[in-house]
């Protein structure tokens, strides 16, 4: 199984500000890592799949990048709706897994 | 417009069973594989299972292997996961998730999800 480690936990930023947020994984997954985003009590949002690309309807302030075991989800300017939980996922192997997710909190 | 609506979560004791049903809508339901993703009360989310669009194909976390099974029934858009020998460890909202395309195994579309507690 692919363990993917999340980093921080949980990352204290004020709005206006640039997050970056990392995804490693315990062995290859060429670029077949997503990015989602979880608001309390919705269903998650995916936001980048295939490690850079911007899924649909998602603003351009999102973007990802890395390849092989090391990921990135920047923010580039966080607005007040972006303050959420953050996932990753693999589907490069089964099982599928996600990692274990940041907080982006103000 | 993807709509994706669960149900069938509920309390159920420990070693019970448990039915959830996932019915599609806005999309050729035939076509795309479907997956089963679960998240515990505070905790982050964990792929259940899949299978593939003409149901000959299944995959299980291992934590549910041999206690659940997937299914479908294209005729209706619907998928199912039926759930026995629950614990309480299976407490969780469970998620009905529709990937990007075919084989692509992200999720662009998500239902509300539905709660399953397992509690004496």
């Amino acid at each position: 199984e692919i363990v993917l480690t999340q980093s921080p936990a949980t990352l204290s930023l004020s709005p206006g500000e640039r997050a970056t947020l990392s995804c490693r994984a315990s062995q290859s997954v060429n670029n077949f890592l997503a990015w989602y985003q979880q608001k309390p009590g919705q269903a998650p949002r995916l936001l980048i799949y295939d490690a850079s690309n911007r899924a649909t309807g998602i603003p351009a302030r999102f973007s990802g990048s890395g390849s092989g075991t090391d990921f990135t989800l920047t923010i580039s300017t966080l607005e007040p709706e972006d303050f959420a939980v953050y996932y990753c996922q693999q589907r490069s192997n089964w099982p599928l897994t996600f990692g274990g997710g940041t907080k982006v909190e103000i | 417009e993807v709509q994706l609506l669960e149900s069938g979560g509920g309390l159920v004791q420990p070693g019970g069973s448990l039915r959830l049903s996932c019915v599609a809508s806005g999309f050729t339901f035939s076509t795309y594989d479907m997956t089963w993703v679960r998240q515990a009360p505070g905790k982050g989310l964990e792929w259940v299972s899949t299978i593939s669009a003409t149901g000959g194909s299944t995959f299980y976390a291992d934590s549910v292997k041999g206690r659940f099974t997937i299914s479908r029934d294209n005729s209706k858009s619907t998928v199912f996961l039926q759930m026995n020998s629950l614990r309480a460890e299976d407490t969780a909202v469970y998620y009905c998730a529709k990937p990007r395309g075919l084989a692509k195994h992200n999720y662009d579309s998500w239902g509300q999800g539905t709660l399953v507690t397992v509690s004496s």
